[in-house]
């Protein structure tokens, strides 16, 4: 299967810094990549979904100015959680599907981000 | 109504029997079926995709879909301890995203 790199994969911040987390897709272009998040025992929760060049497009309940997402290239998208407060810890992932025929998406190793 | 319903109750299961995993969804339009193995901590990564009902097969794993009635399975033959992990269903139509279950915690005793 397709791989995708996220990193880093646990960062510590103290409340009111921002932290960018990073999905690569190694050996495929990404025309779309999915950030969700997830609580401790809980399903994943899309956040936001990303096309290539173009605008991200948030959930209900997610705030776009909070969570920044950047897809600039068919290969990077970043996620940026700024001024990151304690109720922000959460693990964090990413998703990416390539523009062709494959519907499957391939999921990065996660970020768990704890905010002191 | 959820797209995608998974009874996320754990099951535990002594090492070599036979898992069976469920869900259930609600859109019709829906034509692409996963499975998502998740370990603590980690991303889930891909283990079954199909998009037709009837079954498939890859070794000690089979995935059913009957369209039908909106049911997807999972199984898991010769279950091992390291089969212990969170499994999701998901499914998706047509380039949009992916709905997924609450995932099943899976525990094999040896």
């Amino acid at each position: 299967g397709a791989v995708v790199s996220q990193h880093p994969s646990w960062v510590i911040c103290k409340s009111g810094t921002s932290v960018k987390i990073e999905c690569r897709s190694l050996d495929f272009q990404a025309t779309t990549m999915f950030w969700y998040r997830q609580f401790p025992k809980q399903s994943l929760m899309l956040m936001a979904t990303s096309n290539e060049g173009s605008k991200a497009t948030y959930e209900q309940g997610v705030e776009k100015d909070k969570f920044l997402i950047n897809h600039a290239s068919l290969t990077l998208s970043t996620l940026t959680v700024t001024s990151a407060h304690p109720e922000d810890s959460s693990f964090y992932i990413c998703s990416a599907r390539d523009g062709g025929a494959r519907t499957e998406a391939f999921f990065g190793q996660g970020t768990r981000l704890t905010v002191v | 109504q959820k797209e995608v319903e998974q009874d996320p109750g754990p099951l535990s299961v002594p090492e070599g029997a036979i898992v069976s995993l469920n869900c259930t969804y609600s859109n019709s339009a829906f034509q692409y079926f996963m499975w998502y193995r998740q370990y603590s901590r980690k991303g889930p990564e891909l283990l079954m995709y199909t998009y037709s009902s009837g079954n498939k097969e890859d070794g000690r794993f089979t995935a059913q879909v009957d369209k039908s009635s909106k049911y997807i399975s999972l199984f898991i033959r010769d279950s091992q301890p390291s089969d212990s992990a969170t499994y999701l269903c998901a499914t998706a139509y047509g380039n949009n995203r992916l709905a997924f279950g609450k995932g099943n915690q899976v525990v094999v005793i040896p």
